[in-house]
């Protein structure tokens, strides 16, 4: 099982230009989440969703968008970037019912200039 | 406001000796608390887990305590291993099943060979 499968590992984009972090999860999960991590921070949700067509906004929305067309996929749309945006992102699933620890990707990475 | 809190961004531990990593929360409704291992470059996976019910959760050489009063918890590692140096954070969940964990800012353990 690949488990949460997150891409770009790195990315560096420019004031104002606009990116999709793409996440799959191949476990049939039904909730879905975004976090970003500040360096000595601890991880602030930005966005989940308990199943295809269902989001809605967590601790720190502003500036991104999702959606959750399929069970698998759940990307994070940043429309504008700003060098507020720059940090480390994880995505993560669990299923609804059972376990309630979450499955992390990878992360990516994302510096904007 | 920070509703999960480790007060101590680092550790450092002898191998062989106990390392306790301390967390505490301020919210009365988390009643599920589950302890993330992260290394660099990769994403957190899960450790262990202890729900409000209990004072105590084992497994292998990680013990979790809970003090519902003092809204206290705590991760004991015996003994430590040079394989667990990493960032530990603390995350909780309101109402059992909730769909989001707060995180807390993250222990940075090295262990000293």
């Amino acid at each position: 099982n690949a488990g949460v499968t997150q891409t770009p590992k790195f990315r560096i984009l420019k004031i104002g230009q606009s990116m999709t972090l793409q996440c799959t999860q191949d476990m049939n999960h039904n909730y879905m989440y975004w976090y970003r991590q500040d360096p000595g921070m601890g991880l602030k949700l930005i966005y989940y969703s308990v199943g295809a067509g269902i989001t809605d906004k967590g601790e720190v929305p502003n500036g991104y968008n999702v959606s959750r067309s399929t069970t698998e996929d759940f990307p994070l749309r940043l429309e504008l970037a700003a060098p507020s945006q720059t940090s480390v992102y994880f995505c993560a699933s669990r299923p609804f019912t059972g376990l309630i620890e979450a499955f992390f990707g990878q992360g990516t990475r994302l510096t904007v200039v | 406001d920070q509703q999960v809190k480790q007060n101590s961004p680092s550790l450092s531990v002898q191998e062989g000796r106990i390392s306790i990593l301390n967390c505490d929360y301020t919210n009365s409704m988390f009643d599920y608390f589950l302890w993330y291992k992260k290394y660099p470059a990769e994403g957190p996976t899960f450790l262990i887990s202890i729900s409000s019910i209990k004072d105590k959760n084992e497994d292998g050489r990680f013990t979790v305590f809970l003090n519902k009063s003092a809204k206290h918890l705590s991760l004991h590692i015996v003994p430590s291993q040079p394989g667990d140096s990493a960032v530990y954070f603390c995350a909780a969940s309101d109402n059992f099943g909730n769909e989001k964990l707060t995180f807390g800012t993250g222990t940075r353990l090295t262990i000293i060979p």
